[in-house]
């Protein structure tokens, strides 16, 4: 089955690091989008990538956080420099939308766990 | 106030019973809708879309009431399986913005 493949499924670091954060979408899929999840904000939405041109990421803190698909196989979301307040579920996913037409259906992957001491 | 919001729950239901979630989304220009379900520790899986006049995948029923903004997942003859949270969706137009709710926890008990 195709799937979307995070990588690391499990961060550990101490503030001011820099962590870097994969995705690779499903093949085809022209959207790629960026969560944050913990138990207090639920699922937030940070950035969204269509045709890997960047959309939207008036979610994501700009200081510090940055997003880019460098090709169509891979986005990256960076945390520079870390801290103790990133540590969550960071989860990408890639859906497929065409020009027209609705919201596209959403495949996500495994979530990076990040913990910022 | 938040663009989608669902009541928290958690809810507990005997197997068997019939259970109704609700969400309801602030910005008129929402266009798609979706029900993802979340299991503990795992990533959000698409449960089902949401159609203007409501549809039906099995035990699960989703209706869409855009005059009051509102989206109903309804669960019948519930299944200890069935215990997740479970997440209101909405697409804005062009796609550009879809946003979760906080989730709705469902516990299943025998």
């Amino acid at each position: 089955d195709a799937r979307v493949t995070q990588t690391p499924r499990h961060k550990v670091t101490e503030m001011g690091q820099e962590v870097t954060m994969r995705c690779q979408p499903i093949l085809g899929h022209n959207t790629v989008f960026w969560y944050r999840q913990t138990m207090m904000q639920g699922l937030e939405l940070l950035a969204y990538f269509r045709n890997r041109a960047p959309l939207d990421d008036s979610g994501m803190p700009k200081d510090r956080f940055s997003a880019e698909m460098p090709d169509a196989t891979l986005a990256t979301l960076k945390i520079q420099p870390s801290e103790p307040r990133d540590s969550a579920v960071y989860f990408c996913a890639s859906g497929f939308k065409p020009l027209t037409g609705f919201g596209e259906k959403l495949f996500f992957g495994s979530g990076t766990q990040l913990s910022v001491l | 106030r938040k663009e989608v919001e669902q009541d928290p729950g958690p809810f507990n239901v005997p197997e068997g019973a019939t259970v109704a979630f609700n969400c309801t989304y602030s910005n008129s220009a929402s266009q798609s809708f979706f029900w993802y379900r979340q299991d503990c520790r795992k990533e959000p899986k698409l449960l089902m879309s949401v159609y203007s006049s409501g549809n039906e995948d099995g035990r699960f029923t989703a209706q869409l009431n855009r005059a009051s903004q509102y989206i109903s997942l309804l669960i019948r003859d519930s299944k200890l399986s069935d215990s997740a949270t479970y997440l209101c969706v909405v697409s804005i137009t062009g796609g550009f913005k879809t946003i979760f709710g906080a989730g709705t926890r469902l516990f299943v008990k025998a």
